[in-house]
């Protein structure tokens, strides 16, 4: 069965300072990565998905992703932290569709936290 | 943004009490997804459709029943809500080809007490 881990329940930054979210994943075949962000109240928003190819992702609001095979990681990274990120963050796997037929699956978030 | 509306965003309920969440969507997709949110366990699938009138169950669909009559609607419905089923209600959709990605509605608040 496919699963997602993001290690961080919670993480704290200072404004500025760089970041990276940490996701692994378990998947018996080639995996479809994302990740999502969740403001408080709000619905999920994609920042960046991974499918093939280029194993560096960019994506929305200066996020880039890493897929790395051998370490089973997809690892959310940003150079400089903005109030605004503070967020709920969530890494997600899907199947070979992408994500039809059986959904994603999602880890249970790292939730940002961003110090002036 | 998608084109996902869901509908109630917020109610509350009697214990017991049928409830029927709707999500509509405006993008012709083929896939549609229920999915709930709780505090520590993240997003997790209830039951997904790939067609009209054909649905399946996810992870934790027991309490649950979905329908799907037309490409545009996914009904979730509650036949006697529990307050084990407060949540965030999430509805999703995606066009289910490669490389596609899971679009997401808003959001409908339930609280059962």
């Amino acid at each position: 069965a496919q699963s997602v881990t993001q290690p961080d329940i919670h993480i704290t930054v200072s404004e500025g300072a760089s970041l990276e979210l940490r996701c692994n994943y378990s998947y018996g075949a080639t995996p479809y990565l994302f990740w999502y962000v969740q403001s408080p109240g709000q619905g999920l928003q994609l920042l960046l998905k991974y499918f093939s190819g280029d194993t560096l992702v960019q994506g929305i609001k200066g996020f880039e992703a890493e897929f790395k095979r051998s370490q089973s990681s997809f690892n959310l990274r940003k150079p400089s932290v903005h109030w605004s990120d503070a967020a709920e963050y969530f890494c997600a796997v899907g199947g070979y569709s992408g994500g039809g037929a059986d959904g994603l699956t999602f880890g249970k978030g790292t939730h940002l936290i961003i110090q002036p | 943004d998608a084109g996902i509306t869901q509908s109630p965003r917020h109610k509350v309920t009697e214990t017991g009490t049928p409830v029927t969440l709707r999500c509509h969507q405006t993008e012709n997709h083929r896939y549609m997804y229920w999915y709930r949110q709780d505090p520590g366990h993240g997003l997790r699938l209830i039951h997904y459709s790939y067609g009209v009138k054909d649905t399946d169950k996810g992870e934790v669909s027991d309490g649950y029943s979905v329908s799907r009559s037309k490409t545009e609607d996914f009904l979730l419905t509650l036949e006697s809500a529990t307050s084990s089923q407060t949540s965030v209600y999430f509805c999703a959709i995606s066009a289910g080809v490669a490389g596609n990605t899971i679009y997401f509605g808003e959001g409908s608040w339930l609280t059962v007490v």
